[in-house]
């Protein structure tokens, strides 16, 4: 089965800096790798996805990189803000029909005013 | 239009007791996920659903566990009995189904197993 793994697993920066929060995946078949942004006591909320026909994609303050020759993708917030502090889940699935997300453990983003 | 409802919130029971989580997708979705989630860990599959039928449930520890989807639409999840060990944040997901992968996940059932 898929396997992701996200790192770091805290993250500390200050308000203004970019925050980058790295993932990869063991499964080549994987072509659907959304992130997930979780606020302490509250559900994980989707704030950006990415398919494997795509490199890039970005979204005002955010974007997620693929490299599906190395398997890895990262998310990108630039311009950090403290409400962007939460945890930040990557995942990984073959997308369509057979979506399974296996999600990483998780990147605990603290931005410090 | 109301998100994923889940119910209860908390839960505190004592070992060996049953429980039950309950959760309404959004209107209109054909696929239900129930996950795990540890702290400090990603969320873990247990079942997932396409309408009323359970097509990956290979991660539900069926000794104690099960779960049901009449209707294709309510979901409900137990666990009997409970062990310690089964202490972690039940969130339920849904999405459309098909190509529409996006997941809505709900506020989660915190269960305290004591």
């Amino acid at each position: 089965g898929e396997n992701v793994e996200q790192h770091p697993s805290t993250l500390s920066v200050q308000e203004g800096d970019s925050a980058v929060i790295k993932c990869t995946y063991s499964d080549s078949a994987s072509n659907y790798f959304p992130w997930y942004k979780q606020e302490l006591g509250k559900r994980p909320q989707l704030i950006i996805d990415i398919r494997s026909n795509v490199g890039e994609k970005k979204d005002q303050r955010i974007a997620v990189t693929l490299n599906k020759t190395a398997k890895h993708f990262s998310l990108h917030i630039t311009e950090t803000q403290p409400e962007d502090s939460a945890v930040y889940f990557c995942a990984a699935s073959m997308g369509g029909g057979s979506y399974i997300p296996t999600f990483g453990r998780g990147t605990s983003l603290i931005v410090h005013p | 239009e109301a998100g994923v409802v889940q119910s209860p919130r908390y839960k505190i029971i004592e070992k060996k007791q049953p429980v039950a989580f309950w959760c309404n997708p959004i209107s209109g979705h054909n696929t239900l996920y129930w996950y795990l989630q540890n702290l400090g860990q990603g969320p873990e599959l247990l079942i997932r659903y396409e309408n009323e039928e359970a097509v990956d449930d290979s991660q539900l520890p069926k000794d104690r566990f099960s779960a049901e989807r009449l209707k294709g639409v309510d979901s409900t999840l137990k666990i009997q009995p409970a062990e310690l060990g089964d202490s972690a944040v039940y969130l339920c997901a849904s999405s459309l189904g098909g190509t529409q992968e996006t997941q809505y996940f709900g506020p989660g059932t915190r269960l305290l197993v004591l």
